[in-house]
């Protein structure tokens, strides 16, 4: 079975900076997803980003990437130029890529609070 | 279209009582779930179902019942409420994965269930 792990329960930065969130994962699966979703207080589920594990290079979606590392199975969201609208609960997230596998599911990590300080 | 959306927002139910939460896409999505959220736990799976007529279980089946009579409605079950089933509840959707195509996932806007 998957699992993923956020080992920072919370996290904090300056408004403008830049902060980076852990997950690591363990899968014996070679083609899968990565992703980070962000909860708002509203509760809404947002997809930031995701990641193949086949592509080499890593994603980008304006200011936020990922620094993948397939194999030290880490897969890190670095926020740049933080803006207080960033302050949210932040889950990253495992997803079988095998048709027929259990790539009907997310696994998710428990999530990192993230507070943005004027 | 609407995306996915679910019904009730907010319930309190007492011990023992039943209830059935409301979930529905218009994106004729194949692959539907039900994921419960509570505190320092992230989401884990309840039910899924990739198509009509076609429901499994996931991670914490327990105490919930699915069932799929149409591509578009997912409802989820509770028929004997427990304290320990207060969480919040998403409902979510995409299409089956065809062809190593990503197809994302679509989450409705979450159910707040409190059983007193």
């Amino acid at each position: 079975a998957q699992t993923v792990t956020q080992s920072q329960p919370e996290m904090s930065v300056q408004e403008a900076e830049t902060v980076t969130l852990s997950c690591t994962y363990d899968t014996s699966e070679s083609d899968y997803y990565l992703f980070w979703y962000k909860q708002p207080p509203s509760r809404q589920m947002i997809l930031v980003i995701r990641q193949e594990a086949y592509k080499q290079q890593n994603a980008t979606e304006n200011r936020f990437s990922v620094n993948f590392q397939k194999a030290a199975k880490s897969f890190s969201l670095k926020i740049s130029d933080s803006q207080l609208g960033d302050a949210a609960m932040y889950f990253c997230a495992y997803r079988s890529a095998v048709s027929g596998g259990s790539n009907y599911k997310l696994t998710f990590g428990k999530g990192t609070l993230l507070t943005v300080n004027p | 279209n609407a995306g996915v959306t679910q019904t009730p927002k907010f319930q309190v139910l007492k011990t023992g009582q039943s209830m059935t939460l409301q979930c529905a896409q218009d994106m004729n999505h194949e692959y539907m779930s039900w994921y419960r959220q509570d505190p320092g736990m992230g989401l884990r799976l309840i039910h899924y179902s990739v198509g009509a007529g076609i429901t499994d279980q996931g991670e914490v089946p327990n105490g919930y019942n699915v069932s799929r009579s149409t591509t578009e409605d997912f409802p989820l079950r509770l028929l004997s409420a427990a304290p320990s089933q207060t969480s919040v509840y998403f409902c979510a959707s995409r299409h089956e994965l065809a062809g190593g195509t990503y197809n994302e996932q679509f989450f409705g806007p979450g159910t707040r269930l409190t059983v007193l």
